[in-house]
């Protein structure tokens, strides 16, 4: 199987400060991963897709100065929210693909909820 | 961008009894999926069903799908109360990405 391990699986922090949430695939090399953040009872919404030694793509009004997304190697992409308010409150979840594969098939953490006080 | 419309919201329903819930979209689409998410968890990818494929079949599930119309539905079976959970169609855009629902909040009454 291709498991992708989130961490942490939750976390609570105080507005203003920064926190990082790691994508690690664990049993295959990940050339793309994908964040989405997810507000309760609501759908998931993709933030960004990050490519393995590139520049993340944002989606249309997600602040990537915010956002900051880093894939540093093939099996660990990293999110870090900066200067978090309240409103960045939410279930994040990230997404793996292995590099023969097209995009539709991606394996999805177990996600990690950010509260932001 | 939210593809996907899922109808209903929500469905309460009694154990044994079958659940059916509707994802329409509005692009040209390759393939279609469907995934459970339990409270507060990550997605379980439960079946996928390409352009090509009027209907599909997996244990309790059948999905099917109408591209004319634009739309899958997933009936659940005898359900169970394992079975409470949200559920996700999902699209892919372009083969670029992913595309959600909204999703439709299933409860299953012992």
């Amino acid at each position: 199987g291709a498991v992708v391990s989130q961490h942490p699986s939750w976390v609570i922090c105080k507005s203003g400060t920064s926190v990082k949430i790691e994508c690690r695939s664990l049993d295959f090399q990940a050339t793309t991963m994908f964040w989405y953040r997810q507000f309760p009872k609501q759908s998931l919404m993709l933030m960004a897709t990050s490519n393995e030694g590139s520049k993340a793509t944002y989606e249309q009004g997600v602040e990537k100065d915010k956002f900051l997304i880093n894939h540093a190697s093939l099996t660990l992409s990293t999110l870090t929210v900066t200067s978090a308010h309240p409103e960045d409150s939410s279930f994040y979840i990230c997404s793996a693909k292995r590099p023969d594969r097209a995009t539709y098939e991606q394996y999805f953490g177990p996600g990690t909820r950010l509260t932001v006080t | 961008s939210q593809q996907g419309e899922e109808d209903p919201q929500a469905l309460s329903i009694q154990e044994g009894e079958n659940a059916t819930m509707n994802c329409s979209y509005k692009t040209s689409i390759n393939n279609l999926q469907w995934y459970r998410q339990n409270s507060g968890r990550g997605l379980v990818h439960l079946i996928l069903i390409r352009s090509n494929e009027r209907e599909k079949h997996s244990g309790r599930l059948r999905v099917t799908l109408d591209t004319s119309k634009k739309s899958s539905s997933l009936l659940i079976t005898a359900s169970r109360a394992a079975d409470t959970a949200s559920y996700f169609c999902a699209t892919d855009e372009g083969a670029q990405k992913l595309v959600f629902g909204q999703g439709t909040r299933l409860t299953i009454n012992p």
